[in-house]
């Protein structure tokens, strides 16, 4: 079956500090991989998303990054964290064009 | 561009009360159409989905039926439950890009 894992859970990094939160999925060949930011009452927002491996679309312009390295591994990095930064950050993939999204139970990250 | 748009926040309801949460989407083509739940301090899990126009995606006593002429895809459940409280999100996957878009939630609580 197929899985995804998220880490680190919980992360606190001060302001101009590197970031780095990786995602990998498991089961699964070529999948579609999504980074996410939920960030307070703002609901869900898109951040990027790749279809293969070096491919990768970046939805708003932003301080963040991220790389797809290989097949089943998304990264979301920055080089230096700002404040406005801090969110809850999930990851998802799926496979088909008309099927869901399967989420990662998502990263909570403070920048101080 | 695609989006959702959802009712906003926060609906309190008592047990066994009725549920509607209203969602219109902007999409070109033929869009597929799912409700998220996410349970506090997790990620977001499918609770159902709609491919195609007059499609009903039903689970746990949830309904939500695809409406084309009016661009809906309203949330709905008979009686609820103390177990229901969660935030709910409506999101759209666009015909011809694949991405995943969220409305901003809304946040349920069922009082017993």
């Amino acid at each position: 079956s197929q899985t995804i894992h998220q880490w680190p859970a919980t992360l606190v990094q001060p302001v101009g500090s590197p970031l780095s939160l990786e995602c990998t999925v498991e089961g699964t060949s070529n999948p579609n991989l999504y980074w996410y930011r939920q960030a307070a009452g703002r609901g869900l927002q898109l951040l990027f998303y790749s279809v293969g491996i070096g491919q990768i679309s970046s939805e708003v312009p932003q301080n963040l990054s991220a790389s797809r390295p290989q097949d089943r591994q998304f990264i979301l990095s920055s080089k230096k964290l700002l404040l406005s930064d801090s969110g809850f950050y999930l990851c998802a993939w799926s496979v088909e064009r008309d099927a869901e999204a399967f989420f990662g139970q998502g990263t909570r990250l403070t920048v101080v | 561009g695609d989006s959702v748009t959802q009712m906003e926040g926060p609906v309190t309801l008592s047990e066994e009360a009725f549920l509607t949460i209203n969602c219109t989407y902007t999409a070109t083509g033929y869009p597929s159409l799912f409700w998220y739940v996410q349970y506090p301090g997790e990620g977001l899990q499918l609770l159902l989905k709609a491919t195609k126009a007059d499609d009903k995606g039903s689970n746990k006593g949830f309904e939500a039926t695809y409406r084309k002429e009016t661009t809906s895809f309203h949330l709905e459940k008979g009686s609820v439950q103390v177990s229901d409280s969660a935030v709910y999100f409506c999101a759209l996957r666009g015909s011809t890009l694949g991405r995943l878009y969220f409305g901003r939630g809304t946040q349920l609580t069922v009082w017993p």
